[in-house]
Parts: structure tokens; C-alpha cells; sequence
């Protein structure tokens, strides 16, 4: 079965710094990979998602992820961190049809 | 705009009570799923359906039962609430098809508190 290991539990970065957000995965065939936020209080909404082709993946408020096949890793990546992104991160791998998630990186953003 | 909606935001219960918690979704999905949200572990699926009357055990089913009599609607039950059943419960629905890759669409949880 699919894992997904997210190594940070807590990030804090300054008001227009950049981040990333590191997700390592385990899966024996190509992955479907997943990055949703979860702010205070709320459920969970997606980021970005990846399936196929380009590497790459721009989603949403300037999100964007990496796919790194030799890596195993799809870090999510913003060059300019905003208050507002104060938030719990979550990464997921899905398999064939379950959905694994990280446990989660909290992000503190510093005025 | 897809919406999934939970019955309530905050729930307190007692040990031993018999606790339900619904989810509606208004867009169709076959597949609906019920999450327990835990600080440090993440989010662990409890119980799935990709149809009506059709259910899935996840990877903690102990001490939980669901109940899908409409496609729109998927009900968590907690036979007999007990203290470690206290979390934030999340519901999900994700696109027809049931693909592997399909993205789901969360509701905004239930927390539960079980004294």
C-alpha cells in the first residue's frame, strides 16, 4: 500500500519569504499526488494535483509542486509567502483507489 | 461549486452514547468517504462507499458503522461513543468513475468531543 511521509511538522517563514514544503511518498507503480490546505477551523482544499507529463504542477494561490520520480518527493513550493498562508498542509498519494495523507506541516508565517 | 456539508460543526456527547453524523454532497459523486483528522497522524480513512447501500471498511473501522441509503448522503455512526473517539471527523465525496486520481471535496468536519 501507498505511504506518505511529510518531514516537517511545524515550518515558520517571514512574510514574503519563500517556502517549500517537503512530501516523500511510497508506491510501487506511478503515483497520483495530491496537496491540500487546511486552514484554521475549515475542511481541506486542493492545492494542486498531479497525474501525468509535465513535472511540474501549478495550482492554485500560487502554488506550485515537483514531481521527482528518482526522489520520490513532490515538494510544494511558493516564492513569496503571504500572511494569509497560514495553514496546515497536507500531502496525499493515491493508489488504486484509496487516498493516503501525510501527517501534516503547519505553517507559521512571521509578519 | 461542489459542496459537501456536514450536520454540525461541534458536537459534545457523552460515553456510551449512540452518536450519527451526517454528510450531504450536491454534486452527483458516487464515491464518499469518512475520515478521522488526529494532530500528528493526519487524516485515516474509517469507512468508504462508491454507491448507494454499498460500503467499505478503511483502515479504522473499530467501534464505527455507516449507512448510505441516498447517493447524496452518507451517515458515520458511532454505536457506543467512547473518550478515544474524540477528534475532527471529515467527509469527503469525490468524482464519478471512482478513478484512481480523481480529486475529493471535503466538507468543513464535525468535531467531536466525548466526555
Amino acid at each position: 500500500a501507498q505511504s506518505v511521509t511529510q518531514p516537517d511538522i511545524h515550518i515558520t517563514v517571514s512574510e514574503g519569504a519563500s517556502l517549500e514544503l517537503r512530501c516523500n511518498y511510497s508506491y510501487g507503480a506511478t503515483p497520483y499526488l495530491f496537496w491540500y490546505v487546511q486552514s484554521p477551523g475549515q475542511g481541506l482544499q486542493l492545492l494542486l494535483k498531479y497525474f501525468s507529463g509535465d513535472t511540474l504542477v501549478q495550482g492554485i494561490k500560487g502554488f506550485e509542486a515537483e514531481f521527482k520520480r528518482s526522489q520520490s518527493s513532490f515538494n510544494l513550493r511558493k516564492p513569496s509567502v503571504h500572511w494569509s498562508d497560514a495553514a496546515e498542509y497536507f500531502c496525499a498519494v493515491q493508489g488504486n483507489n484509496d487516498m493516503r495523507f501525510g501527517a501534516g506541516t503547519r505553517l507559521t508565517v512571521k509578519p | 461549486d461542489v459542496k459537501v456539508t456536514q450536520s454540525s460543526r461541534y458536537l459534545v456527547k457523552r460515553t456510551g452514547e449512540k452518536v450519527f453524523l451526517e454528510c450531504v454532497q450536491d454534486m452527483d459523486h458516487e464515491n464518499m468517504f469518512w475520515y478521522r483528522q488526529d494532530p500528528g497522524l493526519g487524516l485515516r480513512l474509517i469507512y468508504f462507499s462508491y454507491d448507494v447501500k454499498m460500503k467499505e471498511k478503511g483502515d479504522i473501522p473499530e467501534g464505527y458503522s455507516v449507512s448510505r441509503e441516498k447517493k447524496e448522503r452518507f451517515s458515520l455512526i458511532l454505536e457506543s461513543a467512547s473518550t478515544n473517539q474524540t477528534s475532527m471527523y471529515l467527509c469527503a465525496s469525490s468524482e464519478p468513475g471512482g478513478r484512481a486520481g480523481d480529486t475529493q471535496y471535503f466538507g468543513p468536519g464535525t468535531r467531536l468531543t466525548v466526555l
